[in-house]
């Protein structure tokens, strides 16, 4: 299986910073990345899809990078509505596997 | 819209079987995609389980290949899980979800999730 790992753990930010989220495959998979949102006691929420393409109804500060092994989200300019665990997920090879998830907190 | 509503018992002893629903309206899964369950255990990690596409092929993680079956109603627009043997480790959230773009797509749509825990 493909293993995907997720750095850091945690992300601390205040309002209005840049972040990026990282996810290493450990195998090259191409651009078959994406990324999820799950706010507390909510469900995956697809956020970009194949590395970089965006979502209807994501805001725009939400981008995605990256191809082979490496993998980057950004947040633009964090909102509080953006406090959650973020995810990545690979669809290169089945089974379709997850990386560990980036708890995203506020300072 | 697409919405999908997971249920089931919430709770089940070790050694017997899990069965959870999934029920989906605003499309048919007889008309295309693969319809998903994923677990989410405590401490937050996903693992894929299986899906049953809209032909109603099935494909299952190889881990748990023996314990699992996925079937459907397809009057009913539902899917099924069943998970024998269940151990303490199968303690988690469900979710059943909708895969577009076979074979290297993503999930698009995700019920809310059904907590089971497995326990005396």
């Amino acid at each position: 299986d493909i293993l995907l790992t997720q750095s850091p753990a945690i992300l601390s930010v205040s309002p209005g910073e840049r972040v990026s989220f990282s996810c290493r495959a450990s195998q090259s998979i191409g651009t078959s990345i994406h990324w999820y949102q799950q706010r507390t006691n909510g469900s995956p929420r697809l956020l970009i899809k194949y590395a970089s393409e965006s979502i209807s109804g994501i805001p725009s500060r939400f981008s995605g990078s990256g191809s082979g092994t490496d993998f980057t989200l950004s947040i633009n300019s964090v909102e509080s509505e953006d406090i959650a665990d973020y995810y990545c997920q690979q669809s290169n090879s089945w089974p379709t596997t997850f990386g560990a998830g980036t708890k995203l907190e506020l300072k | 819209d697409v919405q999908l509503q997971e249920s089931g018992p919430g709770l089940v002893k070790p050694s017997q079987s899990l069965s959870l629903t999934c029920t989906v309206t605003g499309y048919s899964i007889t008309s295309d995609y693969a319809w998903n369950w994923i677990r989410q255990f405590p401490g937050n990690k996903l693992e894929w389980m299986g899906y049953i596409s809209y032909s109603g092929s099935t494909s299952y993680n190889p881990s748990l290949k023996s314990r699992i079956s996925i079937t459907r109603d397809t009057s009913k627009n539902q899917f099924f899980l069943q998970l024998n043997s269940v151990t303490t480790e199968d303690t988690a959230t469900y979710y059943c979800a909708r895969y577009y773009g076979y074979p290297r797509g993503y999930f698009d749509y995700w019920g809310q999730g059904t907590t089971l825990t497995v326990s005396s």
